[in-house]
């Protein structure tokens, strides 16, 4: 049971690039998130998925794309990557109900220059 | 608005002495999770303790209490015997539909041998 997995933990993009920061659980959690974390800010939620083929925004979700094709998956698209979304970025799932915690995967540090 | 707020940046404690750590939250909702996280320097997101709106008795895990005030629209974390260990980032949040969670800016907890 790996829990939330991440790939890659570290990333460096120039202004204008795309990436996609991988996001996997294996708990058959339905309820999936990714947040950014800058920082004194706490984290932000950017999009939220509560199954599979259903997002939706969260607070900060301008300048990313996500899908939900499977369970299991829940990918963060970069379009073109700006200065401003330097940042950690960390996904988390759970069954979905008000008692049930969020399980974080160990974060992507983004640097975009 | 939802909002959480932490009004202690940074905090001080001996070690095997109690801390506060403080948290109050806005919301019009009726039904909300409120959470308690640590992130250590290794950057991971750890749960600590989690206290559900309509519940009566105080939330305890261990070491950690959560002292819910509903009126005053508090949950502040009390962690008893503070250890070496308990040196992170604190950080407040609450939940209040599907996977919304909102997080505050953290309180960066210190313990001094």
């Amino acid at each position: 049971n790996a829990g939330v997995t991440q790939t890659p933990k570290f990333q460096v993009l120039k202004t204008g690039q795309s990436m996609t920061l991988q996001c996997a659980q294996d708990m058959n959690h339905e309820y999936m998130s990714w947040y950014r974390q800058d920082p004194g800010m706490g984290l932000r939620l950017i999009h939220y998925s509560v199954g599979a083929g259903i997002t939706d925004q969260g607070e900060v979700p301008n300048g990313y794309n996500v899908s939900r094709s499977t369970t299991e998956d829940f990918p963060l698209r970069l379009l073109s990557a700006a200065p401003s979304q330097t940042s950690v970025y960390f996904c988390a799932s759970s069954y979905g109900g008000f008692t049930d915690t969020q399980y974080f995967g160990p974060g992507t540090r983004l640097t975009v220059l | 608005a939802q909002k959480i707020t932490q009004t202690q940046p940074g905090m001080f404690v001996q070690e095997k002495e109690a801390v506060t750590l403080d948290c109050t939250y806005d919301t019009s909702d009726q039904s909300y999770g409120l959470f308690w996280y640590k992130q250590p320097s290794s950057g991971e997101m750890i749960f600590l303790i989690y206290q559900g709106s309509y519940d009566e008795q105080n939330a305890t895990e261990g070491r950690y209490s959560l002292n819910f005030q509903k009126a005053r629209k508090s949950a502040n974390l009390v962690i008893s015997a503070s250890q070496l260990g308990d040196s992170a980032m604190y950080f407040c949040a609450m939940k209040t539909s599907y996977d919304k969670v909102i997080f505050g800016p953290g309180t960066s907890l210190s313990v001094i041998p």
